[in-house]
């Protein structure tokens, strides 16, 4: 099993560019999670989905948009970077009543 | 909603000595309570968790206590190795179970020393 996977690893865009990251899974787990990462900041949730074709807010949302239409597949958009989002995006999964979260490597995005 | 406190900011230690990370939380709702291991430029791993219904568990060199009546939690390490050295982030639960959400602390620098 791969796990958590996240494409792609390093990405560099302009202000106003816009894309999209990929998780996928290989675990069957219901649960999927986008997290950015800031210095001195720990992990700060984006959004979450519990299941296919669902999605809610997490803590920081603005500016992202996600998509779940596969259970194994959890997608962050980013429509229009700003500098602001300048980060390192993990994604990680779960069992639906656990908490137990499994993270994937990350990926770190630079808007200049 | 939930607030999780980690101290301290950055941790270091001799080679053999213990290691100790706290964290408090503020919703008295959550019922778990992980702690995560991240090295340089990987994702975090939990490596051990904790219940509300328990005061303490215990892995081999890592343990975690849990006092739910002072709100607080502890990561302890002992017989630190270099191969401890990495962040560690404390988290709690805050959803009430039913999407697994988790609230991290800010995160703690263990720099143990050969």
């Amino acid at each position: 099993n791969a796990g958590v996977t996240q494409t792609p690893k390093f990405r560099v865009l302009k202000t106003g560019q816009s894309m999209t990251l990929l998780c996928a899974q290989d675990m069957n787990h219901e649960y999927m999670y986008w997290y950015r990462q800031d210095p001195g900041m720990g992990l700060r949730l984006i959004h979450y989905s519990v299941g296919e074709g669902t999605t809610a807010k997490g803590e920081v949302p603005d500016g992202y948009n996600v998509s779940r239409l596969k259970k194994q597949n959890f997608l962050l958009g980013l429509e229009s970077a700003a500098p602001s989002q300048t980060s390192v995006y993990f994604c990680a999964s779960g069992l639906a009543g656990t908490y137990e979260q499994y993270f994937g490597p990350g990926t770190r995005l630079t808007v200049t | 909603g939930e607030n999780v406190e980690q101290h301290p900011s950055t941790l270091s230690v001799q080679e053999g000595d213990s290691a100790v990370i706290k964290c408090t939380y503020s919703d008295s709702a959550s019922n778990y309570f992980p702690w995560y291991k991240q090295e340089l430029g990987k994702g975090p791993q939990l490596i051990i968790d904790i219940r509300s219904n328990v005061g303490e568990k215990k892995d081999q060199r890592i343990a975690v206590t849990l006092n739910k009546t002072a709100k607080h939690f502890s990561l302890h390490i002992t017989e630190t190795q270099p191969e401890d050295s990495a962040v560690y982030f404390c988290a709690a639960s805050w959803d009430g179970g039913s999407q697994g959400n988790l609230i991290f602390g800010k995160g703690t620098k263990l720099s143990v020393k050969p």
